[in-house]
Formats: structure tokens, sequence, C-alpha cells
């Protein structure tokens, strides 16, 4: 399918520490979004990076996409227990305002 | 809070129920989306509403059908649902032309 599929599908780490998920896709995207979702709430967009860019930040946030290797990567600098949530990727359907969206990764941050 | 109001947050029906879950958005969006999320699968895409016109439907079973009022308001009418109908039903909104999507909080679905 030319959905995005997340990795790991779960990880755990100490506060402090940096967090990194990754994001593969199939097809050619004009744009990748990451989402985080707190359990059983909504999602909640927090970056969205264009086919032509390399590398995004958004605070303690860092999005690099790969378009040769159709990939992202998601870096969550410093985390915090309150960083505790899955995050998803979504892609482009190349059909307006539509995005396929993965399995999500499940970080959970100790205290 | 993200502007996007879902009710009810919780919903138990038997397979011969009727019900209607609501969406609301508070943004000025134009685009108006249900999601279905279940346990160890990506989200889905159900149905796509642009200016008040549906332009999605994903393969969607007819026992859930989707109405938009108007741009703020959007529902998703209930009948006849199965046991793996039960899930959490996202709404989203979005500027039409914007790749940023807002979602409500989600209702979790039982069908008992």
């Amino acid at each position: 399918s030319q959905q995005g599929e997340e990795d790991p599908q779960a990880l755990s780490i100490q506060e402090g520490e940096n967090a990194t998920m990754n994001c593969s896709y199939k097809t050619s995207i004009n744009n990748l979004q990451w989402y985080r979702q707190n359990s059983g709430r909504g999602l909640v967009h927090l970056i969205l990076i264009r086919s032509n860019e390399r590398e995004k930040h958004s605070g303690r946030l860092r999005v690099t996409l790969d378009t040769s290797k159709k990939s992202s990567s998601l870096l969550i600098t410093a985390s915090r227990a309150a960083d505790t949530a899955s995050y998803f990727c979504a892609t482009d359907r190349n059909t307006g305002n539509q995005f396929y969206f993965g399995t999500g990764t499940s970080l959970t941050v100790i205290p | 809070e993200t502007g996007v109001t879902q009710t009810p947050r919780h919903l138990v029906m038997g397979m011969t129920n009727k019900k209607s879950l609501k969406c609301e958005q508070h943004l000025g969006h134009n685009a108006m989306y249900w999601y279905k999320q279940s346990a160890k699968k990506p989200l889905e895409l159900m149905f796509v509403y642009n200016f008040k016109e549906q332009t999605e439907n994903n393969s969607v079973p007819s026992r859930f059908s989707p109405e938009c009022p108007n741009s703020s308001h959007l529902f998703l009418h209930l009948h006849t649902l199965q046991p793996e109908d039960s899930a959490l039903y996202l709404c989203a909104s979005s500027r039409a032309g914007e790749e940023t999507q807002y979602f409500g909080p989600g209702t979790r679905l039982l069908v008992l």
C-alpha cells in the first residue's frame, strides 16, 4: 500500500534522552506530515515537510526527509514525560487534501 | 483544544440500534473528514466533504451514512453495525487547499 509505515512500533526511553522515529513510504509525495496522538484522543499536527525540503525544525522537534530513500525521521530532543504519545506520519495521496497514515510509533518517556 | 468537538465521546450500542455521531468545527474550515481508528491498524479515511459536498467515500459500508448540512457540522449516522465496527471515530477539518488537518478528540464506539 502507499501508506507510511512508522518504525519502531514502540519505543521506551528515559526522560532527557532523544527519541528517533522513522517513516517509510512507497510512492512519490508532495509533502509529509507528523502528528502526535495522546492515548484515546485526536491527532495533533506537529510539523509538515515538503518534498523539496531536507530538514525542518520546530522547537525540540527535528524532521528530515530523504525522497531518494522514501523515508523521513522525527527526532525529539531532550524528551519529557509529556512527550509520551503515539506519533504518526502522513503522506499525501496526490488527490488534494487526503493523506495516508501509518500505524504509528508508541513512545513512552520514563520520568 | 483544536477547535473541533465531537459528541458523544463514548457510545455503546447494540447491533440493531441507530445512533449518530456529531462533529462541529469552530475554525472556519471548509473541508471535513471522518476517520476510523482500530487497534493495530492505520487510520482509515472514511469520508471527505469539501464545501459540503462529499468528494470521497472509501468503500465504506452503507451502514455508515455521513451528512454535512453546512461547513461547520458533520454527522455520521450509524445503523445495524457489527462488532468489528467498534473503534475510535475521529473527525477532522482543514482549509481547502491546505494540508494540515485539525482533529477532534474522537468518539469511542463499542458495538455489542
